[in-house]
């Protein structure tokens, strides 16, 4: 299969914990992306990699949250402290140019307890 | 600021066509459309580019009005599958980095 994984699937957390999640893009696709959904809502923009390189950070993301794209291969996304807000779905895609079909993940579903 | 779609839900019945439209209030670059059926991840349908360029399924057709900061999703003869939330994402700028999602528009198909 050469489609986007993430892992865990599902993740429930108590208040204050610490969770990561991993993706993997598609290999030859160098642009990923991190969205949170809630419920009713359309994917809401986190972060963006171009290879390993951060390019784009939500302004509304708390400092809490943290993602690393080692290598240009997979990334993590970190939530230190989980509050109950943070529970959603949190959904990864890639792409190999911008303005271009962006593949998303099954997505991880954080519950926060 | 995200972009605004209607109607938020429609209902129809198969073989009837129906319009999504999607609107913001910045100058748009690109205009991207997903489906997304419960539980599922979001699936690409089609992409519109300032210019006038698309890239997407041959069965569906959209529009893309640069001057008014509109594209439109036209699906026509519908069938049950297309049951779903679409969405439109856009990006105001000439790089992708960030798109911006509206917040859906429900559609269900009944046989």
């Amino acid at each position: 299969d050469t489609g986007v994984s993430q892992n865990p699937r599902h993740k429930i957390t108590k208040r204050g914990q610490n969770v990561t999640f991993r993706c993997d893009p598609i290999s030859e696709h160098n642009r990923l992306y991190w969205y949170r959904q809630t419920l009713g809502q359309g994917p809401e923009f986190l972060t963006y990699f171009q290879n390993e390189a951060q390019l784009e950070k939500s302004r509304l993301l708390s400092d809490r949250f943290s993602a690393e794209r080692p290598k240009g291969s997979f990334s993590t996304l970190e939530i230190q402290r989980t509050e109950q807000g943070d529970s959603a779905m949190y959904l990864c895609a890639s792409t190999l140019y911008s303005h271009n079909e962006q593949f998303f993940g099954p997505g991880t579903r954080l519950t926060v307890l | 600021q995200q972009p605004v779609q209607s109607p938020q839900a429609v209902i129809l019945r198969e073989g009837e066509d129906a319009v999504i439209n999607c609107s913001s209030s910045k100058a748009l670059y690109s205009v991207h459309w997903y489906r997304q059926k419960h539980g599922e991840a979001p699936v690409f349908l089609m992409i519109l580019l300032k210019g006038g360029e698309q890239k997407g399924h041959e069965k569906i057709s959209a529009s893309f009005n640069e001057k008014k900061q509109q594209s439109s999703l036209y699906l026509t003869a519908s069938q049950l599958s297309y049951s779903g939330t679409y969405f439109c994402g856009t990006a105001p700028g000439g790089s992708a980095r960030q798109l911006t999602f509206g917040s859906g528009t429900q559609l269900t198909v009944l046989p």
